[in-house]
């Protein structure tokens, strides 16, 4: 089963508010990812977690908080946000080694998110 | 650095037919990975197939498969028997072998493919 989860689907939020996404994954990944994908665009990498430490993060603005509180779960923490902000939130999947390899990267269906 | 261009924005096919998206990319590694990643109107982007540079022989799944030429840096994907579920947009993405930052996916821009009835 090569299943990532996420909810949820859509969410709309103000500038004021405080949300979060939620990322799920029981494949036994021990590294996982947040993309931001505008329409028509590839995906960007936001963060990389690898056996649940923040490996990566690609100079995202602090109103982005990433979360992961266990090997299977990735929480993404949204405060502030602007309207540019909005977009597919996508989040993936992948085996790793300690030594910092990973392996093939498994998608979830992403949250659509619309800031007013 | 390493780059991935996708030249075709979009093409389009008729139903049953064969269509193939052109995808080169650039690096001075020899240790990497090659993916064709799929992601329909429904948004959630889906592995095609996948092909490590060490290996000669080209990757093949079901009626999709790649002509990998090492030497050129070509890697495209041919899609026999065309469906209309195959419409979608089509990522070609580069991973290095080696850890860290370095094993980030470097996504080309994308081909969207429309299939005709």
């Amino acid at each position: 089963d090569t299943e990532v989860t996420q909810t949820p689907k859509h969410l709309v939020m103000g500038m004021t508010n405080k949300k979060s996404l939620k990322c799920e994954q029981h494949m036994g990944h021990r590294a996982m990812y947040w993309y931001k994908q505008k329409a028509k665009k590839p995906p960007e990498l936001m963060f990389v977690y690898s056996y649940e430490k923040l490996s990566i993060n690609e100079s995202v603005p602090s109103r982005f908080s990433p979360e992961c509180p266990n090997s299977s779960l990735l929480n993404l923490h949204l405060h502030a946000l602007q309207p540019e902000d909005s977009a597919l939130y996508l989040c993936a999947s992948s085996h790793a080694s300690k030594r910092g390899g990973t392996d093939t990267q498994y998608f979830g269906p992403g949250t659509r998110l619309t800031v007013l | 650095a390493q780059t991935v261009t996708q030249s075709q924005p979009e093409m389009s096919v008729q139903e049953a037919e064969t269509v193939t998206l052109s995808c080169t990319y650039d690096t001075s590694e020899s240790d990497y990975y090659l993916f064709w990643y799929k992601q329909p109107p429904s948004r959630q982007m889906i592995l095609v197939i996948r092909q490590e540079a060490y290996k000669q022989q080209n990757a093949t799944e079901n009626r999709f498969s790649v002509n990998f030429q090492k030497a050129a840096k070509s890697f495209s994907l041919k899609i026999s028997d065309s469906q209309l579920g195959d419409a979608a947009m089509y990522f070609c993405a580069y991973r290095s072998n080696y850890g860290g930052s370095q094993g980030n996916l470097i996504f080309g821009k994308g081909t969207k493919l429309s299939v005709k009835p």
